[in-house]
């Protein structure tokens, strides 16, 4: 079935940086896409990101693109993402999630929060 | 990028009630690529529905998905003290992909 954790979230200044992580486990991470997904306090939810199983291709939401950067290591069965130049508007629960099919996504870590505020 | 509208934002019912929860699109849905998904308070979302009609492993048999083009229908047949939750919808059929604002189901 496969599980996601994340971790690496908190408090950061506008501005500054932070790098979310995603440990998988229980399915051949390396044969699948993954995506970042975030949800504001008491808000819908936003795709952030996607990456392809190998780690070729790469898309980026608009209110991310050039901030925000997704990596993996399949050897490690680890997703990652590092934001820099964080906004207050980027205050959200952010979520790893596996990609099937042509793109839904299943399963979904717990999440990890990241709170931009001075 | 394609606008998902659900409605009604609340709906509130009681157990063993039927709930019907509408996600209309603001240009065709091809290909029927359009997933729902169940969020209970403090949790991560959970797969419901994808392709507009196909339950994924595990989902009980009264959440049924319907609808094609710019219209579609999560139904709930006969709801459930743990159904109770924020439900979204979701397309895939063009890129960004991109969900909707959400139903919320409460316990009248």
């Amino acid at each position: 079935e496969g599980q996601l954790l994340e971790s690496g979230g908190g408090l950061v200044q506008p501005g500054g940086s932070l790098r979310l992580s995603c440990a998988a486990s229980g399915f051949t991470f390396n044969t699948f896409a993954m995506s970042w997904v975030r949800q504001a306090p008491g808000k819908g939810l936003e795709w952030v990101s996607y990456l392809s199983a190998s780690g070729g291709d790469t898309y980026y939401a608009d209110s991310v693109k050039g901030r925000f950067t997704i990596s993996r290591d399949n050897s490690n069965n680890a997703l990652y993402l590092q934001m820099n130049f964080l906004r207050v508007e980027d205050t959200a629960i952010y979520y790893c999630a596996r990609l099937q099919g042509p793109w839904w996504f299943d399963p979904w870590g717990q999440g990890t929060l990241v709170t931009v505020s001075s | 990028e394609i606008v998902l509208t659900q409605s009604p934002g609340t709906l509130s019912l009681s157990p063993g009630e039927r709930a019907t929860l509408s996600c209309r699109a603001s240009q065709s849905v091809t290909s029927g690529y359009l997933a729902w998904y169940q969020q209970k308070s403090g949790q991560a979302p959970r797969l419901l529905i994808y392709s507009a009609s196909t339950r994924t492993t595990g989902i009980p048999d009264r959440f049924s998905g319907s609808g094609s083009g710019t219209d579609f229908t999560l139904t709930i047949s006969r709801l459930e003290p743990e159904d109770f939750a924020v439900y979204y919808c979701q397309q895939y059929a063009t890129s960004p992909v991109t969900f909707g604002g959400g139903t919320k189901v409460e316990i009248k």
